[in-house]
């Protein structure tokens, strides 16, 4: 069936480095994507999201890459700190009308002081 | 604002006992879902709501499994006779959609349930 998956399963990454945390999706149909952070013992957090028409877009620190030809998404985190050691999910919706996300099965990140 | 809140944050039960877990969304927004996510794994989704109305529950893993939201806000995940293999943490997210194209949905900290 249709899914989205990671490529690396866990990076670690020096403090002040920029990570890069690759997604591949797999559902062509796919219209909309997001990233969440998760540490430990919460709930996946908002970090940014994307609409299919459009190829990059940037928040604080992070930006997030789709490139529709190959079904890739990436997320950026520049100047890396230890704060940003959490597990990310990318997330797909493409159903219009239904709101539903698939997740993949995330990436560890750790950052090494 | 404040965000999802969800209770408990814990639930331990003994196999073949029912559970009710609480979700109360973002004040204001109109979708609310439920996700289920086992250890070292992505959440996987449950069902959702826009309003009171139950759109999807495709996900839901038996009909042992029921959710509601009455009053188009609070809902309610109800599990009957659980299951060892039910044990996992329960995710509830809301957004401000009402129809279309996708939001970014808000998590609560989710209910970890442990059934003996």
């Amino acid at each position: 069936g249709e899914s989205v998956g990671l490529h690396l399963p866990t990076l670690s990454v020096q403090e002040g480095d920029n990570s890069i945390i690759n997604c591949a999706y797999s559902n062509s149909a796919s219209d909309y994507f997001i990233w969440y952070k998760q540490e430990s013992g919460k709930g996946p957090q908002f970090i940014i999201d994307i609409r299919s028409n459009m190829d990059k877009r940037q928040g604080q620190r992070v930006t997030v890459l789709l490139n529709k030809t190959v079904k890739h998404l990436s997320l950026q985190i520049a100047a890396t700190q230890p704060g940003d050691s959490a597990v990310y999910f990318c997330a797909e919706n493409g159903d219009f009308g239904n709101e539903k996300l698939t997740f993949g099965t995330g990436t560890r990140l750790t950052i090494i002081p | 604002g404040a965000g999802v809140s969800q209770s408990p944050r814990y639930k331990v039960a003994k196999r073949g006992q029912d559970v009710a877990l609480r979700c109360d969304p973002i004040s204001g927004h109109v979708s609310l879902f439920w996700y289920q996510q086992a250890l070292g794994q992505g959440p996987e989704f449950l069902t959702y709501f826009q309003n009171e109305a139950q759109l999807d529950k495709s996900g839901l893993p038996s009909d042992r499994f029921f959710a509601e939201r009455p009053e188009g806000s609070v809902s309610t995940l109800k599990i009957q006779r659980t299951q060892q293999e039910d044990s996992a943490v329960y995710l509830c997210a809301s957004s401000l959609n009402s129809g279309g194209a996708a939001r970014a949905q808000y998590f609560g900290p989710g209910t970890r349930l442990t059934v003996l």
